[in-house]
């Protein structure tokens, strides 16, 4: 079975420019997370979809920062214009919650792509 | 507010031998769930291993166990017969409750396996 797919893998680009970062759920898979990871910072939230719907998007930095999911096996999160800063591994990741939110379905990763923003 | 403290910030292993990584909670719900996951230096996420708050027993899975201790709120990873390729960080994580299932993730340990 495909697990969740990220693209792209890796990501240099100037700052001021727009990034646009991709995932694709595992098929079935009705909650979807991004995360950012940072050696400072460690593993954040940054925004979660139920059911292609965004329900917290508390942990979205600022408003440089947009997320979509335009159907059930798309998402994109977009940073324009970016900042070096900005800089991280992102994740993104999906969840199997026909058997409840609180059943024992773990969220399943992607690979993350790694931006640098110089 | 909800918290994972791993306090461990790097460990080191005999190839072999088994190894605990403290992994310890604070939360005011009844109902929450306890996640491991693996990152090795490759960089993706691995799942590990599950614990909810209501099961009677230690979750195991394969040479992954946990040691829930549920009144001291500590659900620590005991790792058996450690291998070279279990050289990895280790994060602790627990699901939210009231906040729909987001996930809190503890600063990891990062674990060497040696020969």
């Amino acid at each position: 079975d495909a697990g969740v797919i990220q693209s792209p893998r890796h990501e240099v680009t100037e700052m001021g420019q727009e990034v646009t970062l991709r995932c694709k759920p595992i098929s079935g898979h009705n909650s979807l997370f991004w995360y950012r990871q940072t050696m400072m910072r460690g593993l954040e939230l940054l925004i979660y979809f139920n059911n292609n719907v965004p329900i917290d998007d508390s942990g979205m930095p600022e408003d440089r920062f947009s997320a979509k999911m335009p159907n059930a096996s798309f998402s994109t999160l977009k940073i324009q214009p970016s900042e070096p800063r900005d800089s991280a591994v992102y994740f993104c990741a999906s969840r199997d919650n026909r058997a409840g939110v609180y059943s024992n379905q773990p969220q399943h990763f992607g690979d993350g792509t790694r931006l640098s923003i110089l | 507010a909800q918290k994972i403290t791993q306090t461990q910030p790097g460990m080191f292993v005999q190839e072999k031998e088994a190894v605990t990584l403290d992994c310890t909670y604070d939360t005011s719900d009844p109902s929450y769930g306890l996640f491991w996951y693996k990152q090795p230096s490759s960089g993706e996420m691995i799942f590990l291993i599950y614990q909810g708050s209501y099961d009677q027993q230690n979750a195991t899975e394969g040479r992954y166990s946990l040691n829930f201790q549920k009144a001291r709120k500590s659900a620590n990873l005991v790792i058996s017969a450690s291998q070279l390729g279990d050289s990895a960080m280790y994060f602790c994580a627990m699901r939210q409750t009231g906040g729909g299932n987001k996930l809190t993730f503890g600063t990891g340990t990062q674990l060497k396996v040696e020969l």
